[in-house]
């Protein structure tokens, strides 16, 4: 069974970068069929997608978040990471990441992190 | 984006009940259509996907209907394991979730 889970610092002050990182096990990162994804979720509030990366690198993010956001990846570790610039209070939240495999013709999220909370505060 | 609303956002509900959630799409989704299951401090559980087709391992209780833009989850006999919020997220483009629905015990 597919394992994620997620790392990185749990503070980060206000103007600051967040850098969280996602290690892969029991699967392989070089899936063909893996879009590996970051989702987020305020305290209290939904869900909200943030982008995917396939294991070659090409990235696919939210129009609806300005440009603060990146997703890499290192196959080599299979680890894949996010960084979110500029960060502010608003971007307090549980980070998920998942795995997108295909459904049916489309996405869905079909293996989860157990999420790491992750607090902006000055 | 294509907006999701979900209804009711919250509702209550006895052991034994069928329980019907909604979610509707701002524009045609075809049955682009996954949900989710979240239980407090748990990441969400993918469902039911395809609008129609259950997850591997999801009890056959959860069904799933609709395109278009109008959608359905039922849960046709709760269990007290389903108490949880549930989510719809589509993928016809940009992917986006509903803003949940929480299921309490009555």
């Amino acid at each position: 069974q597919l394992q994620l889970l997620e790392s990185g610092p749990r503070l980060v002050k206000t103007s600051q970068a967040l850098s969280l990182t996602c290690t892969v096990s029991r699967g392989s990162i070089n899936s063909t069929d893996s879009y590996w994804t970051w989702i987020r979720q305020p305290p209290g509030k939904a869900l909200e997608w943030i982008g995917y990366i396939y294991f070659k690198g090409a990235t696919y993010y939210s129009p609806s978040l300005e440009g603060r956001f990146t997703i890499s990846v290192d196959t080599s570790k299979s680890q894949f990471s996010l960084k979110v610039t500029s960060v502010t209070a608003s971007d307090t939240a549980t980070y998920y990441c998942a795995r997108a495999g295909d459904c049916g013709g489309t996405s869905c999220f079909d293996h989860w992190g157990q999420g790491i909370l992750v607090t902006v505060s000055s | 984006d294509i907006q999701m609303t979900q209804s009711p956002s919250s509702l209550s509900a006895s052991v034994g009940d069928r329980v019907t959630i909604t979610c509707r799409a701002s524009q045609s989704i075809s049955h682009y259509l996954n949900w989710y299951q979240q239980k407090p401090g748990k990441a969400p559980k993918l469902l039911i996907y395809g609008a129609s087709t259950l997850q591997s391992g999801v009890p056959s209780r959860f069904s799933g209907s609709g395109s278009g833009t109008d959608f359905t989850l039922t849960i046709s006999s709760l269990q007290p394991e389903d108490y949880a919020t549930y989510y719809c997220q589509q993928g016809y483009t940009t992917l986006t979730f509903g803003q949940g629905t929480r299921l309490d015990i009555k």
